[in-house]
């Protein structure tokens, strides 16, 4: 069946650092990605999203390219600020046209000073 | 303004009592969902409605049953409530649901004692 694997659960970063957080998929469908952001007692909220295959897409300052070939499409930053500091999940739109996103565990990224 | 309204924002109800979590979205979307968020399944896909028919079902139990009365609107009926249905609720809507990222509500945490 469809899955989404974000393989980190806590990334400490210093603030202007790069970052990048993975998020690897299983579909036999064709895939469409979604990065979504969530804020301590927010809700989710769109970072980026993409269906085509080895294009760039970016948001934000953040970037993050679907490669079909390895199934993948980490999340990029290349300086983290202070106010990144919140839970993202990579989410997959499943099999079958319901409109259904397949979320990972998610990915909390904290930004020190 | 936010465009989701979910009411109500906290519910705090007694194992084995009923509540009804309401949604309302004022984006003119066809497509309309809920997800659940717990510690455990961070977030997890409930139901999907198209055009106020429902496209997807992936609650395992009939004690969720979602409630359409109106294009807008798509409420959340719980019924024998247990403690490990404690978890923030989202609603969530698209334009379709071939291909729009759905924007989230804002949420209802249920807690259940």
């Amino acid at each position: 069946g469809d899955s989404v694997t974000q393989t980190e659960g806590l990334v400490t970063l210093t603030k202007g650092l790069p970052v990048m957080l993975n998020c690897t998929y299983q579909t036999t469908y064709s895939p469409f990605l979604f990065w979504y952001v969530q804020h301590l007692n927010e809700a989710p909220k769109l970072l980026l999203k993409s269906s085509t295959d080895n294009k760039r897409t970016e948001h934000q300052g953040f970037y993050a390219t679907l490669h079909k070939s390895s199934s993948s499409f980490h999340l990029q930053k290349s300086s983290v600020q202070l106010s990144d500091s919140a839970l993202y999940f990579c989410a997959l739109r499943g099999t079958g046209n319901t409109g259904k996103l397949i979320f990972g565990l998610g990915t909390t990224l904290q930004v020190q000073p | 303004d936010p465009k989701i309204i979910q009411k109500p924002k906290y519910l705090v109800a007694v194992t084995g009592s009923e509540k009804i979590l309401i949604c309302e979205q004022y984006l003119g979307h066809n497509a309309m969902y809920w997800y659940r968020q717990s510690a455990k399944k961070p977030l997890e896909f409930m139901f999907s409605y198209s055009y106020q028919k429902l496209m997807d079902n992936q609650t395992a139990s009939s004690r969720f049953q979602p409630q359409s009365s109106k294009k807008n609107h798509l409420d959340l009926q719980i019924t024998a409530l247990k403690p490990d249905d404690s978890a923030t609720y989202f609603c969530a809507s698209s334009q379709d649901r071939h291909s729009q990222a759905p924007l989230f509500g804002e949420g209802t945490r249920l807690s259940v004692l």
